[in-house]
């Protein structure tokens, strides 16, 4: 049972470059989240998606775009990487929310990504 | 908007000994759930412990134990007996039991590192 998967695990980019972060999870959930991890400050949400066709902003949106392809996959992209887009990622995903259910968020296992 | 906070940056303890790592949390809400996350240098985060807002009982598993007061917006989290294995960052994180907006999305504290000496 693979769980979120996450590709890359690492990427080097140049200043204004661009990528995508693929996430694909099985377990047939229907939330996805993006989070970044920087140090001294936890992880932060980027987007989410409560359900197949619908994307939010998080708490740090600005630089990011995502695009919820099915109900398994939900992307991340740099349209313009930036140095302060350095960062380690993390895809997460649960099931439907409803605020009764403690399903917990299961998370990939992340891709470091420098920007110089 | 809800906040949590680990005032510890790093904590250590010897092997076999207790360890209690702190997190406080800001919010209006009176239902919510509190985690502890575990990320070992493989980066993996791993679910250590829940605990439900609602419920006065404080959450156990295992070695792992929180330590909840609600009045006091405090989730502290006990390691007894810790293990070489327990070494790792640790992330306290609240998450609104409101559906519609909140939609599941955890806030996560700065983190604890904890060092284990054996």
């Amino acid at each position: 049972n693979a769980g979120v998967t996450q590709t890359p695990k690492f990427q080097v980019l140049k200043t204004g470059q661009s990528m995508t972060l693929q996430c694909a999870q099985d377990m047939n959930h229907n939330s996805m989240y993006w989070y970044r991890q920087d140090p001294g400050m936890g992880l932060r949400l980027i987007y989410y998606s409560a359900s197949e066709g619908t994307t939010d902003k998080g708490e740090v949106p600005n630089g990011y775009n995502v695009s919820r392809l099915n109900k398994r996959e939900f992307s991340l992209r740099l349209e313009s990487a930036a140095p302060s887009q350095t960062s380690v990622y993390f895809c997460a995903s649960s099931e439907l929310w409803t605020g009764e259910n403690n399903s917990p968020l299961h998370f990939g296992n992340g891709t470091r990504l420098t920007v110089t | 908007a809800q906040t949590v906070t680990q005032s510890q940056p790093e904590m250590s303890v010897q092997e076999a000994e207790t360890v209690t790592l702190s997190c406080t949390y800001d919010t209006s809400e009176s239902d919510y759930y509190l985690f502890w996350y575990k990320q070992p240098p493989s980066r993996q985060m791993i679910l250590v412990i829940r605990q439900e807002a609602y419920k006065q009982q404080n959450a156990t598993e295992n070695r792992f134990s929180v330590n909840f007061q609600k009045a006091a917006k405090s989730f502290s989290l006990k390691i007894s007996d810790s293990q070489l294995g327990d070494a790792a960052m640790y992330f306290c994180a609240y998450r609104s039991a409101k559906g519609g907006t909140s939609y599941g999305k955890l806030t996560f504290g700065q983190g604890t590192i904890l060092t284990v000496h054996p």
